[in-house]
C-alpha cells in the first residue's frame, strides 16, 4: 500500500498570500495517477486536480497541480477566502487507492 | 441533473450489517464507476472499494475484504454498499463517488454523504 504524506499539517495565511501544499508518497505513483481535492465542513470532497496537474471541471486556475515520481505540490496562487478547506491528495495508480492525511488551510 | 443521492443515517448495533444505497441521475450510469469512500468523525478519506457498473465486478481494499460487498441494479442506477460485522470504528460518513473515464480512480462527482454510528 501506498502511504501518502502531507505537509504541513496546518497553514494560516493572509488572502492574496501563495500557498504550497507537499504530498510525498512512499513508492512511486505509477501512471502519473494522482490527485488533490478540498473539503469543506460538512460537505463531501472536490476533485481539484487529476493527473497530477489537469484542473477539474469549473475549477479556478489559481489551482496548479504539479510534480512526479514521489512528490507531489498543491499551489494555490492567490488565497482567496473562499479557500479555507481541508485538502487532500490521492494516489490512485496502485490498488488499494490511498489518501494523504490531509492539510488544513485556514485565513487569517 | 447529474447527482449521487444517497440514503440516509443508520444506527447500528455492533456485530449488526448496515446497507447504504446510491442513486445516480443525470448521466449514463453503466458508463463510470463508483467507489465508496469513508471518513470517521474528524478523521481523513479511506477507500473501501470500488464496483464496475456495467458487469458488477469488484475491487475491495484489503482492510474491508471479506465484510463488504458492492453491487449494482442497473435498472435503477443504484450501487449498495453492505458492511458487515459493525464495529464502533466502523462510525463514519460514508461516500459513493464516482470515477472519471480515463482516470477511473479520480473522484469527479461525490453522493451526499450517509452518517452510519455503530453504538450498543
Amino acid at each position: 500500500e501506498i502511504v501518502l504524506t502531507q505537509s504541513p499539517g496546518t497553514l494560516s495565511l493572509s488572502p492574496g498570500e501563495r500557498v504550497t501544499l507537499s504530498c510525498r508518497a512512499s513508492q512511486s505513483v505509477s501512471r502519473n495517477f494522482f490527485a488533490w481535492y478540498q473539503q469543506k465542513p460538512g460537505q463531501a470532497p472536490r476533485l481539484l486536480i487529476y493527473g497530477v496537474s489537469t484542473r477539474a471541471t469549473g475549477i479556478p486556475d489559481r489551482f496548479s497541480g504539479s510534480g512526479s515520481g514521489t512528490d507531489f505540490t498543491l499551489t494555490i496562487s492567490r488565497l482567496e477566502p473562499e479557500d479555507t478547506a481541508v485538502y487532500y491528495c490521492q494516489q490512485y495508480g496502485s490498488s488499494p487507492l490511498t489518501f494523504g492525511g490531509g492539510t488544513k488551510v485556514e485565513i487569517k | 441533473q447529474t447527482q449521487l443521492v444517497q440514503s440516509g443515517i443508520e444506527v447500528k448495533k455492533p456485530g449488526a450489517s448496515v446497507k447504504v444505497s446510491c442513486k445516480a441521475s443525470g448521466y449514463t450510469f453503466t458508463s463510470y464507476g463508483l467507489s465508496w469512500v469513508r471518513q470517521a468523525p474528524g478523521q481523513g478519506l479511506v477507500w473501501m472499494g470500488w464496483v464496475t457498473t456495467y458487469n458488477g465486478h469488484t475491487n475491495y481494499a484489503p482492510k474491508f475484504q471479506g465484510r463488504v460487498s458492492m453491487t449494482v441494479d442497473t435498472s435503477t442506477a443504484t450501487t449498495y454498499m453492505e458492511l458487515r460485522g459493525l464495529r464502533s470504528d466502523d462510525t463514519a460518513v460514508y461516500y459513493c463517488a464516482r470515477g472519471k473515464t480515463t482516470h477511473p480512480g479520480a473522484f469527479d462527482l461525490w453522493g451526499q454523504g450517509t452518517l452510519v454510528t455503530v453504538s450498543s
